[in-house]
């Protein structure tokens, strides 16, 4: 039990293209999703907390309007990168939890902004 | 700020032997507690939790992890490892706030020499 998808799992695009990215728990609703950066070698950097039926709470630095997410159903969170830049390319990661503490991890979504 | 360090970056052993990978956090609060394992190409999966009770936390493949309240930290042990632990291994932490956020250690890397 406890899995989570994500999609696409590999996207290239131009530069100042936008991209989607598909977060899904498939066997649990999840109230909360969160949206992660990897870096190469690196550890995960939280980017947003995403609740049901409302607006995303975004870390410090984190541009709001250029890494959109909406979170439509308990079983369904979004990322969108607007206007994607070549530094935007990264390792993204989602999770969702339950009503627990215990968040559970999307193979994640390799991106490259060329 | 609250902080979790992982100070072994990099770890090699050979098979059989025993294994402890250090996590310390800075936090006053009551804490929850997580390892968690990726292996190469694959995404983070729960290794164990600690939310409350025990603190010797027995989890997955044999490992097993140790909450010790006075030290802040949650460190995390096999005692013979194989050749598929070869992965990253990442402590992660939950200030029990509600939030359902973690705080991502660095993350150790470990290979295991055949």
């Amino acid at each position: 039990g406890a899995v989570v998808s994500q999609h696409p799992s590999w996207v290239i695009c131009k530069s100042g293209t936008s991209v989607k990215i598909e977060c899904r728990s498939l066997d649990f609703q999840a109230t909360t999703m969160f949206w992660y950066r990897q870096f190469p070698k690196q550890s995960l950097m939280l980017m947003a907390t995403s609740n049901e039926g409302s607006k995303a709470t975004y870390e410090q630095g984190v541009e709001k309007d250029k890494f959109l997410i909406n979170h439509a159903s308990l079983t369904l969170s979004t990322l969108t990168v607007t206007s994607a830049h070549p530094e935007d390319s990264s390792f993204y990661i989602c999770s969702a939890s339950p009503l627990t503490d215990t968040q559970y991890f999307g193979p994640g979504t390799r991106l490259t902004v060329l | 700020a609250q902080s979790v360090s992982q100070h072994n970056h990099h770890v090699i052993l050979s098979e059989a032997a025993s294994l402890e990978l250090g996590c310390n956090y800075s936090y006053g609060g009551t804490v929850n507690l997580f390892w968690y394992v990726q292996y190469p190409g694959q995404h983070l999966q729960l290794l164990l939790k600690y939310f409350s009770g025990d603190p010797l936390v027995k989890g997955i493949k044999g490992f097993e992890a140790e909450f010790i309240k006075s030290k802040f930290s949650f460190n995390l042990r096999k005692p013979s490892v194989q050749w598929s632990d070869t992965a990253e291994y990442f402590c992660a932490v939950n200030a029990n706030s509600g939030t359902y956020k973690y705080i991502f250690g660095t993350g150790t890397r470990l290979k295991v020499l055949a």
